[in-house]
C-alpha cells in the first residue's frame, strides 16, 4: 500500500522554526517528485514546494521563497520541509503529496496525499 | 502569477448533473485536474490531465478543458459526492496552481 505519513508539526512563535517530515512507503520513492501543499484553517489548498526524484532541483511558491527549504533522503524514503522565519499566515495543515507520474521529474497532479500535520504560528 | 477561479458554491439535487467550472487565462493550454476533499480528510484526485479518471473513481465523474475554462461534471450526483472540489492547473512554467475551491451541496 502506498502511504505517506507526515510529522513534526506543532505550535511555534512568530519568527521560529520547524522541520516537517514525511515518511513514504509502498512505492519506488526516488522515482517520484514530491511536493508539500498546505491548507490554512477554513481555506483552500496552496502548493508550497516541490523536489524532483533525485533531489537535484527544487521549486518554491513565492510566499515561502527564502524562508522554507525542501529536501529528501531517498535512502530513508523521507521528505522534509524546513520552515524558518515563520509568520502567522503560515498556520496551516501541511500535506506531503506524491507526483502522479514516476518519471523523476514533475508531472501534472498528485495521486497520493498524507493525512497532514498541523503547524500553528502564534 | 497565474490564477484560476472557481465559484464558491454549487448546489445540485440527487440524481441530477453537477457542473463545477474553473477559469484561467488560456487554461486549455495547460493540464487541469480536480481534487475532492471531504471534511477532515485529505484531498483525492478525481480527474487528471483534463479528462482522465484514476482507477477507483466512479464513471459519473468526468472533465473537460478548453479555452479559458475547465469543467468537472458529476452525472447522477449522489449524497456521497457532497464535498469541496478544487481545480488545479499545471504546466512546466507555472507549476501547480489551485483554485479557491467549490463547495458542492447535494440538496
Amino acid at each position: 500500500e502506498v502511504q505517506l505519513v507526515e510529522s513534526g508539526g506543532g505550535l511555534v512563535q512568530p519568527g521560529g522554526s520547524l522541520r516537517l517530515s514525511c515518511a513514504a512507503s509502498g512505492f519506488s520513492f526516488s522515482s517520484y517528485a514530491m511536493s508539500w501543499v498546505r491548507q490554512a484553517p477554513g481555506k483552500g489548498l496552496e502548493w508550497v514546494s516541490a523536489i524532483i526524484g533525485s533531489g537535484g532541483s527544487t521549486n518554491y511558491a513565492d510566499s515561502v521563497l527564502g524562508r522554507f527549504s525542501i529536501s529528501r533522503d531517498n535512502s530513508m524514503h523521507m521528505l522534509y520541509l524546513q520552515l524558518n522565519s515563520l509568520r502567522a499566515e503560515d498556520t496551516a495543515v501541511y500535506y506531503c503529496a506524491k507526483d502522479r507520474v514516476g518519471s523523476g521529474s514533475y508531472s501534472d497532479a498528485f495521486d497520493v496525499w498524507g493525512q497532514g500535520t498541523v503547524v500553528t504560528v502564534s | 502569477s497565474y490564477e484560476v477561479t472557481q465559484p464558491p458554491s454549487v448546489s445540485v439535487s440527487p440524481g441530477q448533473t453537477a457542473s463545477i467550472t474553473c477559469s484561467g487565462d488560456k487554461l486549455g493550454d495547460k493540464y487541469a485536474c480536480w481534487y475532492q476533499q471531504k471534511p477532515g480528510q485529505s484531498p483525492v484526485v478525481v480527474i487528471y490531465q483534463d479528462n482522465k479518471r484514476p482507477s477507483g473513481i466512479p464513471e459519473r465523474f468526468s472533465g473537460s478543458n478548453s479555452g479559458n475554462t475547465a469543467t468537472l461534471t458529476i452525472s447522477g450526483t449522489q449524497a456521497m459526492d457532497e464535498a469541496d472540489y478544487y481545480c488545479q492547473a499545471w504546466d512546466s512554467s507555472t507549476a501547480w496552481v489551485f483554485g479557491g475551491g467549490t463547495k458542492l451541496t447535494v440538496l
